[in-house]
């Protein structure tokens, strides 16, 4: 069965820069697997951030940006801001038709 | 405005079924492909199903392939989850999801605010 990996947490300072990634088990991401990415803060339905590896979601800002590097998928945020502290997940596309989640990054802003 | 309003989560007995819906406005329902999220307590994000915006094409994850079943009605701009032999683990926040750009591919931009199910005796 298809594993999704992320970090499970990350540290970030304000106004830094981080990266996160997505990646596979066993294998590599690229665009095809159409990698996704969604912000969620405890408690509230999710926020979709970018999709199709690099588009922005309508109303996102363009700290926020997607990429491939190496054999992941990224999520990369400039200028990280105190309300960037939350919960992020990806999602791969499977050409059987599925999708998978990755198991998220806690990110802290300190 | 664009919504997706989720209902029908409630408390079951293990073994039984419910079943869950998502009621869509502001948009053209028909047009895009629709997907099942959930979330356990404490746990991170799961894909359970999507179904394509004619409902001719159905994908579930394989923890629940067999057991749920996603539908849709585009004439009540409404979409459906049959949940059979239901476990404890299946416990857990349901999210409809809105496909990107008719596809089901793309991921999900629109979020409905989940509904509750709990498994329980």
């Amino acid at each position: 069965q298809t594993v999704v990996t992320q970090e499970p947490s990350f540290s970030v300072s304000p106004g830094g820069t981080v990266t996160l990634t997505c990646g596979l088990s066993s294998g590599s991401v690229s665009s095809t697997y159409y990698p996704s990415w969604y912000q969620q803060i405890p408690g509230q339905a999710p926020r979709t951030l970018i999709y199709s590896t690099n588009i922005r979601s309508s109303g996102v800002p363009d700290r926020f940006s997607g990429s491939i590097l190496g054999n992941k998928a990224a999520l990369t945020i400039t200028g990280a801001q105190a309300d960037d502290e939350c919960d992020y997940y990806c999602v791969l596309y499977m050409s059987s038709g599925v999708s998978v989640f990755g198991g998220g990054t806690k990110l802290t802003v300190l | 405005q664009v919504q997706l309003v989720e209902s029908g989560g409630g408390v079951v007995q293990p073994g039984r079924s419910l079943r869950l819906s998502c009621a869509a406005s502001g948009f053209t329902f028909s047009s895009y492909a629709v997907h099942w999220v959930r979330q356990a307590p404490g746990k991170g994000l799961e894909w359970m199903a999507v179904i394509s915006y004619a409902g001719t094409t159905k994908y579930y994850a394989d923890s629940v392939r067999g057991r749920f079943s996603i539908s849709r009605d585009n004439s009540r701009d409404t979409l459906y989850l049959q949940m059979n032999s239901l476990r404890p683990e299946d416990a857990a926040v349901y999210y409809c999801a809105r496909g990107i750009g008719g596809t089901i591919y793309y991921g999900v931009d629109v979020w409905g605010q989940g509904t509750t199910v709990t498994v329980s005796s």
